[in-house]
């Protein structure tokens, strides 16, 4: 049982270019959330899902996009990185019942020149 | 104003003391309230619930005050593995079916030997 696992771990990019970032868990979870840590602000909500095939914006959504094309994955895509988009981007995970006892990854270091 | 607000701390306490958190939130129509621990360089992970009645889990309690909009974390007898930064998390939207959580941008505890 793996619970939320990410990949990659780091990523330097330049100003531009494109990535996808992978969130999977193994809980059969209903909910699966993206969030970004910078320095001093507290975890953001960028994108959440409530199930699969269905996602909505959460707090700071410019820029980037998602998917949930299967229940245990959730995508979270930049299409054009940015320098302010410099993070620590953390997904997690919940059960319908407990929807507020989240399960994060491990985080993915993201750094854009 | 931040809709949850923290002392940034750090919190630098000898082992054995007792250490208390306070974190104030701006949305009074929050219904549920929650301290996650998140180590250096790692995810966050739920410590506690925080209940109306207050609550407690061995060395660590939690009290809510509704009418000061406030939520306090107290640890007893601290350990060197205290050491951490800890998060107030708020859930404000009980009624969008979204279960998302906003955080505090956490106070750090350093229990020293």
């Amino acid at each position: 049982n793996a619970g939320v696992t990410q990949t990659p771990k780091f990523r330097v990019l330049k100003t531009g270019q494109s990535m996808t970032l992978l969130c999977a868990q193994d809980m059969n979870h209903e909910y699966m959330y993206w969030y970004r840590q910078d320095p001093g602000m507290g975890l953001r909500l960028i994108h959440y899902s409530v199930g699969e095939g269905t996602t909505a914006k959460g707090e700071v959504p410019d820029g980037y996009n998602v998917s949930r094309l299967k229940k245990q994955n959730f995508l979270l895509g930049l299409e054009s990185a940015a320098p302010s988009q410099t993070s620590v981007y953390f997904c997690a995970s919940s059960y319908l019942g407990s929807p507020y006892e989240q399960y994060f990854g491990p985080g993915t270091r993201l750094t854009v020149t | 104003r931040k809709e949850v607000e923290q002392d940034p701390g750090p919190f630098n306490v000898p082992e054995g003391a007792t250490v208390a958190f306070n974190c104030t939130y701006s949305n009074s129509a929050s219904q549920s309230f929650f301290w996650y621990r998140q180590d250096c360089r790692k995810e966050p992970k739920l410590l506690m619930s925080v209940y109306s009645s207050g609550n407690e889990d061995g060395r660590f309690t939690a009290q809510l005050n509704r009418a000061s909009q406030y939520i306090s974390l107290l640890i007893r007898d601290s350990k060197l593995s205290d050491s951490a930064t800890y998060l107030c998390v708020v859930n404000p939207d009980m009624d969008t079916g979204r279960r998302a959580l906003t955080f505090g941008s956490g106070t750090r505890l350093q229990v020293q030997p």
